[in-house]
């Protein structure tokens, strides 16, 4: 069955740098986008940003934009999330979830169990 | 501060029907038919609930559906079970710099 791991989180200080990543299996990995998806302790969903399955597209929330990257190695079924300059606020448990098609990108089919970034001094 | 309205709970008794609402602008649920609903136990990640606004992905039980009218969509989940007892999030596409928002969610509670 479809599968997606995150791991990349941890304690990181503010203004500094992390990389996450989503490795995926289960299903056709070069035939899906994916969504990076952040909640932030005790609050709601917040999404952050979708590439497409050849990773010819990337779009990403206003909050993120210019900070984080969004990235893909279809050879490895892994898909990364650069955070760069990163704030208190960016501060959230970090989901990865799959496309639920590629002509609708705006759902978000199956999830992993999400990697907690926590950034502090 | 989400940009659609949930309300910050519902409750219910076991078989009985609720429905969450999901308040948006013309931006969003009331110029395009892409709004989704997920339900999240604590602790655990979102599961996909519906789509499409009314359309329900395979494998999802029955008893949830979805609608929409005017800038405000819904979800009524009927036969209420203790397992329905989650965190609810609405979801729609939005033209406003070509984004995906969710509602703040919504605390569902089986009395």
């Amino acid at each position: 069955q479809v599968q997606l791991v995150e791991s990349g989180g941890g304690v990181v200080q503010p203004g500094r740098s992390l990389r996450l990543s989503c490795a995926a299996s289960g299903f056709i990995f070069s035939s899906y986008g994916i969504h990076w998806v952040r909640q932030p302790p005790g609050k709601g969903l917040e999404w952050v940003a979708v590439i497409w399955y050849d990773g010819s597209e990337k779009n990403y929330a206003d909050a993120v934009r210019g900070r984080f990257t969004i990235s893909r190695d279809n050879s490895k079924n892994t898909v990364y999330l650069e955070m760069n300059s990163l704030r208190a606020e960016d501060t959230a448990v970090y989901y990865c979830s799959k496309l639920y098609s590629n002509y609708d990108w705006y759902y978000f089919d199956n999830w992993g169990q999400g990697t907690l970034v926590t950034v502090s001094s | 501060q989400s940009a659609l309205t949930q309300p910050a709970s519902v409750s219910g008794s076991p078989g009985q029907s609720i429905t969450i609402s999901c308040t948006g602008t013309s931006s969003n649920i009331g110029t395009y038919n892409l709004v989704s609903w997920y339900r999240q136990h604590p602790g655990k990640a979102p599961q996909f609930l519906i789509y499409d606004v009314t359309k329900r992905p395979s494998g999802v039980s029955d008893r949830f559906s979805g609608s929409k009218s005017g800038n405000t969509a819904s979800l009524t989940i009927s036969g209420l079970q203790a397992e329905d007892e989650a965190d609810y999030y609405c979801c729609s596409y939005s033209s406003t710099n070509t984004s995906v928002i969710f509602g703040a969610g919504t605390k569902v509670t089986v009395l």
